[in-house]
């Protein structure tokens, strides 16, 4: 299947920091999506990105889906504890496969 | 996640047992799917459907088998269960054709095969 790379695996942050995580692929896609996980909970959509270059946000919440079509990253801006969850990216190849990262767990501490 | 539900939440096999993981949506969409997350991983497709009567494999189908009777039901069948099948399952919905941003995921359901 596709490989999707997502770094970091895992991070701590200081609640009111600015969060940065990525995501690259050896394939191009047509879509990119960003989900948050909560424990014991499935994958929530938080942005949903459609052609190259394109920059969204959704509250503090700022992604963009890069000029090759094969990487995405997803900023948070002043964090907060319940942003605490496993982030994870996404993409589309327009074969009605959605193949997904392997997730950046974010601790937020208070 | 309203309208995508999922049972049982958890369930505990034993190898070469069979079970159902069932799956219904509310929301009349016609794409389904069927995903397994395990640890470190992403989520990876199994099987998925585009609409009644129509199934196709995903990542990851060996396994598992499905059906699409209807629009809102898409079960999936581990005929023997192996413990390599150990993970989480999320079913999820969508509007076909509309990639991406109307995907519903299901709470998940936790599988243990002993």
């Amino acid at each position: 299947g596709q490989q999707l790379n997502q770094s970091p695996q895992s991070m701590f942050i200081q609640e009111g920091e600015d969060v940065s995580m990525n995501c690259t692929s050896s394939s191009i896609f047509n879509t990119w999506l960003w989900y948050k996980q909560d424990p014991g909970e499935g994958p929530v959509l938080l942005i949903a990105l459609y052609k190259a270059g394109e920059l969204t946000s959704n509250g503090r919440l700022t992604a963009q889906f890069g000029i090759t079509r094969k990487d995405s990253f997803l900023n948070i801006s002043a964090s907060i504890p319940s942003d605490v969850g496993i982030y994870f990216c996404a993409g589309y190849t327009g074969a009605n496969n959605l193949f997904f990262g392997t997730g950046t767990r974010l601790t937020v501490i208070p | 996640n309203a309208g995508v539900t999922q049972t049982p939440k958890f369930q505990v096999l034993k190898t070469g047992q069979s079970m159902t993981l069932q799956c219904a949506q509310d929301m009349n969409h016609e794409y389904m799917s069927w995903y397994r997350q395990d640890p470190g991983m992403g989520l990876r497709l199994i099987h998925y459907s585009v609409g009644a009567g129509i199934t196709d494999q995903g990542e990851v189908p060996n396994g598992y088998n499905v059906s699409r009777s209807t629009t809102e039901d898409f079960p999936l069948r581990l005929l023997s269960a192996a413990p390599s099948q150990t993970s989480v399952y999320f079913c999820a919905s969508s509007i076909a054709g509309q990639e991406g941003n109307t995907i519903y995921f299901g709470e998940g359901s936790w599988l243990t095969v002993v």
